[in-house]
């Protein structure tokens, strides 16, 4: 089965700095790669996603890569808000299957 | 509405209660997952239903029992639980179509306390 590997667990950046957390991925037929946000006391919010034709995607401060060859995506947050602050999970999915496979987490912390 | 809600919000019970997880999404969405999420640890996967019908249950329990009363309704019933079952329930739904990519939105979760 699919096992999707995330790190940093932890990170703090100052506020206006960059972020950038990293997925690794065992499964090649996976083909879809959402990143969630999770605040505290919420569900897990889709904040972008990826689909494996696309080397790069971009939502204002936010941007994913992809990898597909060496099986490790990213995730970019520019300009760090102190509402950046979360939980943020990575994902793998293959199209035509229901499970997600999620990332162990990466608390973020950005210090104002 | 592009929203799934989740009732209650909090819930503790004991050990020899019967209680209920409710879940709500008016998306059109055919498919719907309960997750189980313990603190700092990503959400686990419990079931999924799909066009109302059970289509995963990843070895969960019996004192869990899931229910899809219609497309838009998901029911947790809860008989017997343990302590360590003490833990967030996620709701979700999505697009069940084969060839597509679906995007699972979820709920802001029971947090359940068996006590």
């Amino acid at each position: 089965g699919e096992n999707v590997e995330q790190h940093p667990s932890t990170l703090s950046v100052q506020e206006g700095d960059s972020a950038v957390i990293k997925c690794t991925y065992s499964d090649s037929a996976s083909n879809y790669f959402p990143w969630y946000k999770q605040e505290l006391g919420k569900g897990p919010q889709l904040i972008i996603d990826i689909r494996s034709n696309v080397g790069e995607k971009k939502d204002q401060r936010i941007a994913v890569t992809l990898n597909k060859t060496a099986k490790h995506f990213s995730l970019h947050i520019t300009e760090t808000q102190p509402e950046d602050s979360a939980v943020y999970f990575c994902a793998a999915h293959q199209t035509g299957a229901n499970n997600l496979f999620f990332g162990t987490g990466t608390r973020l912390t950005v210090i104002p | 509405d592009t929203e799934v809600t989740q009732t209650p919000k909090h819930l503790v019970m004991g050990m020899t209660n019967k209680k209920s997880l409710k879940c709500e999404q008016h998306m059109g969405h055919r498919a719907m997952y309960w997750y189980k999420q313990k603190a700092k640890k990503p959400p686990e996967l419990m079931f999924v239903y799909s066009y109302e019908k059970l289509s995963i249950n990843e070895s969960v329990p019996s004192r869990f029992s899931p229910e899809c009363p219609n497309s838009s309704l998901l029911n947790l019933h809860l008989h017997a639980l343990q302590p360590e079952d003490s833990a967030l329930y996620l709701c979700a739904s999505s697009h069940f179509d084969r060839g597509y990519d679906n995007e699972q939105f979820f709920g802001p979760g029971t947090r359940l306390t068996v006590l």
